[in-house]
């Protein structure tokens, strides 16, 4: 079945620094990423929209400079939180469209610990 | 816009128990809905997808429905055992994906 490949599972960074979160689809071609963030006892919120060769589509009160999302490929697609702070902390997820009956997949998850 | 709840919110049941999970949405223009399990501080976990033109999709122990005129879909768990323990979110697809706050699931030994 169709995979989405996560990285880092896990990341602790320093308040002030930037960290990269990749989202691989691994056997498809993936034109359309959802990024989303969990905090603790709270769903899954989506946080923007990246759609492969254009420019990602935020949702309201997500910081488009503050979250990067680049697409360059039909199989890569990257979260970069940049200046990290204690209230950044969450899990963060990526999901990808497969295929003509509109399910999703699901990345593994990044558990973001800013310190 | 479209809104998604979960019903109840947690839920604790003695191993063995068959258990019903209910999720409501209020827009029924959806492509489908997909029921997850999502474990601790882990991601998530397809559990079924019920195309917006199906009731119901069955895998194993579990069987989801879907009335989209009432904007309702269930889960039914047979049978229950402490690996079901996790919890279950519905999610409606349409040009986004819309996530319900999940149903905490605990099955007792």
């Amino acid at each position: 079945g169709a995979v989405v490949s996560q990285h880092p599972s896990r990341v602790i960074c320093k308040s002030g620094t930037s960290v990269k979160i990749e989202c691989r689809s691994l056997d498809f071609q993936a034109t359309t990423m959802f990024w989303y963030r969990q905090f603790p006892k709270q769903s899954l919120m989506l946080m923007a929209t990246s759609n492969e060769g254009s420019k990602a589509t935020y949702e309201q009160g997500v910081e488009k400079d503050k979250f990067l999302i680049n697409h360059a490929s039909l199989t890569l697609s990257t979260l970069t939180v940049t200046s990290a702070h204690p209230e950044d902390s969450s899990f963060y997820i990526c999901s990808a469209r497969t295929g003509k009956v509109y399910g999703y997949t699901f990345g593994s998850g990044t558990r973001l610990t800013v310190v | 816009k479209q809104e998604v709840t979960q019903i109840p919110a947690a839920l604790s049941v003695p191993e063995g128990e068959n258990l019903v999970l209910n999720c409501s949405f209020t827009d029924s223009a959806i492509y489908n809905l997909q029921w997850f399990r999502q474990d601790p501080g882990k991601g998530l976990t397809s559990l079924l997808l019920i195309q917006s033109s199906q009731r119901e999709q069955t895998s194993g122990r579990l069987n989801a429905s879907l009335d989209k005129s009432s904007g309702r879909s269930t889960l039914y768990i047979a049978a229950s055992q402490p690996g079901d323990s996790a919890t279950y979110l519905c999610v409606t697809s349409y040009d986004k994906v819309i996530f319900g706050p999940g149903t905490s699931l605990s099955v007792i030994p």
